[in-house]
């Protein structure tokens, strides 16, 4: 089955750095793929939707300067939190839709700590 | 409200009963897809079914999806202490795009 990876899986930072999470489709192309946050015990919020060669599209409420996004080819996209704050520290987790009903398959997650 | 409200929320058993959980939605979708999440880990798709399929069997799951009431159940038979996890449903919109909106979840805990 198709494989989405997740790097790194866990971070621990200071507030106020920067973090760069990547997001690969190991076996198959992904002209588009998705970015939600989880916390504890809650469900998946979808973030932004990062499309290959154009701008990422952002859910009302997310930050678009704060949560950057690029997609620079058909197998990557990365995740970066700018100036990270310890109310940034979650769960995040990518996806990327493959076949016919655009079934999703997830990467693992990162845990992001901000301290 | 979400998009896709799972109930119930909280589901313990004894390993061998079946679980059912069920998922109600708001919107027409083209498809409605069931993914279970480890603790801590990512989401694993579990089964997906259209807009014009009523029932689908995957092993020990099976799905029904019923438009005329916009909602779906999972059953999970002859349950292991394996399934211990957290259940979502996620609906996909009709037309081209592919974004789920997914519902809370159900946190499903299989006694041995």
């Amino acid at each position: 089955g198709a494989v989405v990876s997740q790097h790194p899986s866990w971070v621990i930072c200071k507030s106020g750095t920067s973090v760069k999470i990547e997001c690969r489709s190991l076996d198959f192309q992904a002209t588009t793929m998705f970015w939600y946050r989880q916390f504890p015990k809650q469900s998946l919020m979808l973030m932004a939707t990062s499309n290959e060669g154009s701008k990422a599209t952002y859910e009302q409420g997310v930050e678009k300067d704060k949560f950057l996004i690029n997609h620079a080819s058909l197998t990557l996209s990365t995740l970066t939190v700018t100036s990270a704050h310890p109310e940034d520290s979650s769960f995040y987790i990518c996806s990327a839709p493959r076949g016919p009903y655009n079934e999703q398959f997830f990467g693992p997650g990162t845990r992001l700590t901000v301290l | 409200s979400q998009q896709g409200e799972e109930d119930p929320q909280a589901l313990s058993i004894q390993e061998g009963e079946n679980a059912t959980m069920n998922c109600s939605y708001k919107t027409s979708i083209n498809n409605l897809q069931w993914y279970r999440q480890n603790s801590g880990r990512g989401l694993v798709h579990l089964i997906l079914i259209r807009s014009n399929e009523r029932e689908k069997h995957s092993g020990r799951l099976r799905v029904t999806l019923d438009t005329s009431k916009k909602s779906s159940s999972l059953l999970i038979t002859a349950s292991r202490a394996a399934d211990t996890a957290s259940y979502f449903c996620a609906t996909a919109p009709t037309g081209a795009n592919s974004k789920l909106t997914f519902g809370k979840g159900i946190t499903l805990s299989v006694r041995p």
